[in-house]
């Protein structure tokens, strides 16, 4: 069974950092691309960032390039999200999810909850 | 970036009835498509990718259509588990990969 385990979440004052992480299991982990997708309160859902299969492309939105990195550890099954320099409208509910093309996402994670708030 | 519309925000319908979903790209995004349902609390899941294929375990009563910039998504009989929040999503140019606004079904 394809299991995606989120963990790192929590309340940070603007301008600090946080790190994410995803534990996959039940699949082979270095074959897919794998994503990050987040969602504000009450919103729809926005694209972060990808990594491809041997972390060679990254890729991110706008608006968190120069302070978000992906990142993937194969031998551990793991995908990373460190974000640096938050902002109050990074707030959101952020979600791994595994991509079996680059682009579309077939499993996710159960989401972990980012607040930055002073 | 492309610009996904979803029309329309929110769609009344009875159970049993058929429930017609559309999202619109700003250019085309040719079969490069996909649907994910949501519910509250819950993680978005997968139901439709190439714009007509249904996901692994998503009943045949959810189908796709359409291609290059206006898709429908459709719901031919509605179930109580089927109200829900829908999006669509391209991924023909990227990045970033983009997602509609969402539409609500609510029972109505």
């Amino acid at each position: 069974e394809v299991q995606l385990v989120q963990s790192g979440g929590g309340l940070v004052q603007p301008g600090g950092s946080l790190r994410l992480s995803c534990a996959a299991s039940g699949f082979t982990f270095s074959t897919y691309w794998m994503n990050w997708v987040r969602q504000a309160p009450g919103k729809g859902l926005e694209w972060v960032a990808n990594i491809k299969q041997d972390g060679s492309g990254k890729y991110y939105v706008d608006s968190v390039k120069g302070r978000f990195t992906i990142s993937r550890d194969n031998a551990k099954s793991s995908l990373y999200l460190q974000m640096n320099s938050l902002r109050d409208e990074d707030t959101a509910v952020y979600y791994c999810a595994r991509a079996p093309t680059p682009a579309y996402f077939d499993y996710w994670g159960q989401g972990s909850l980012v607040t930055v708030s002073s | 970036e492309i610009v996904m519309t979803q029309s329309p925000a929110t769609l009344s319908v009875s159970p049993g009835e058929r429930a017609t979903l559309s999202c619109r790209a700003s250019q085309s995004v040719s079969g490069n498509l996909a649907w994910y349902q949501q519910k509250p609390g819950q993680a978005p899941r997968l139901l439709i990718y190439g714009a007509s294929t249904r996901a692994t375990g998503v009943p045949a009563r959810f189908s796709g259509s359409g291609s290059g910039t206006e898709f429908t998504l459709t719901i031919s009989s509605l179930q109580s588990e089927d109200f829900a929040v829908y999006f669509c999503q391209q991924y023909n140019k990227w990045p970033p990969l983009t997602f509609g606004g969402g539409t609500k079904v609510e029972i109505k």
